[in-house]
């Protein structure tokens, strides 16, 4: 079982729709978690941290952090073509290292 | 406030060499971490270095080693290339080490072994 797991994709959305993405994890003692969009080309962009139970709003991105299901997700509202990325979860084990999971790629459509 | 800047952004290089990879963290930052991104494989932890020590090791060969200096920039070094080290090499920058910390990327350095 992977460390991080996060489904591949892509997945494609309609522009104005919402976004849902997705990741679980297998160390039940990481307490801090990440989301990093990651364009083609590119290099990783933090764009959300989480390390609570709950939700976490930022702008139109919302984290939701379940550790008793070991759940992280991301929401994007209102998605727009230039939020077309590869999206990377990322959890910080124990020991401090953050793992990631292989990202997924969505795809929003004008 | 300038970014995480790697160098150089690109090298190539012949199986067997070895190769130095530079990376200057954020002002003020004193954590390091060096990731190796490939297709297959995705992002794999390398290492990383807080205050001139390695906190922490990933899985790869002892081929793949880094420091780190006293004004907190890093360098990593793969000896003995192989066509599959060919990768992208970020490097991270994170103001301390442990858990509530966030980690910023620098552009990469995209290495190819011919």
């Amino acid at each position: 079982q992977k460390e991080v797991e996060q489904n591949s994709g892509p997945l494609s959305v309609p522009e104005g729709a919402i976004a849902s993405l997705n990741c679980t994890y297998s160390d039940r003692g990481s307490q801090s978690f990440f989301w990093y969009r990651q364009y083609s080309g590119k290099s990783p962009e933090l764009i959300m941290f989480i390390y609570s139970n709950g939700d976490k709003e930022d702008g139109r991105f919302t984290a939701q952090l379940n550790k008793a299901s070991q759940y992280v997700s991301l929401l994007i509202r209102d998605s727009q073509p230039s939020d077309s990325a590869t999206y990377l979860c990322a959890v910080k084990d124990q020991g401090g290292k953050l793992i990631f999971g292989q990202g997924t790629e969505l795809s929003v459509k004008p | 406030k300038a970014g995480v800047t790697q160098t150089p952004r690109y090298l190539i290089k012949t199986r067997g060499q070895q190769v130095t990879l530079s990376c200057s963290p954020i002002s003020g930052h004193r954590s390091v971490s060096w990731y190796q991104q490939t297709p297959g494989q995705g992002l794999q932890f390398l290492f990383e270095y807080f205050s001139e020590t390695q906190r922490n090791k990933g899985n790869f060969p002892g081929r793949f080693s880094g420091r780190q200096f006293s004004n907190s920039r890093s360098e990593m070094n793969v000896s003995t290339l192989e066509l599959g080290d060919s990768a992208l090499y970020l490097c991270a920058s994170s103001l301390f080490t442990g858990r509530d910390t966030e980690a910023f990327f620098g552009q990469g350095t995209r290495l190819t072994v011919v």
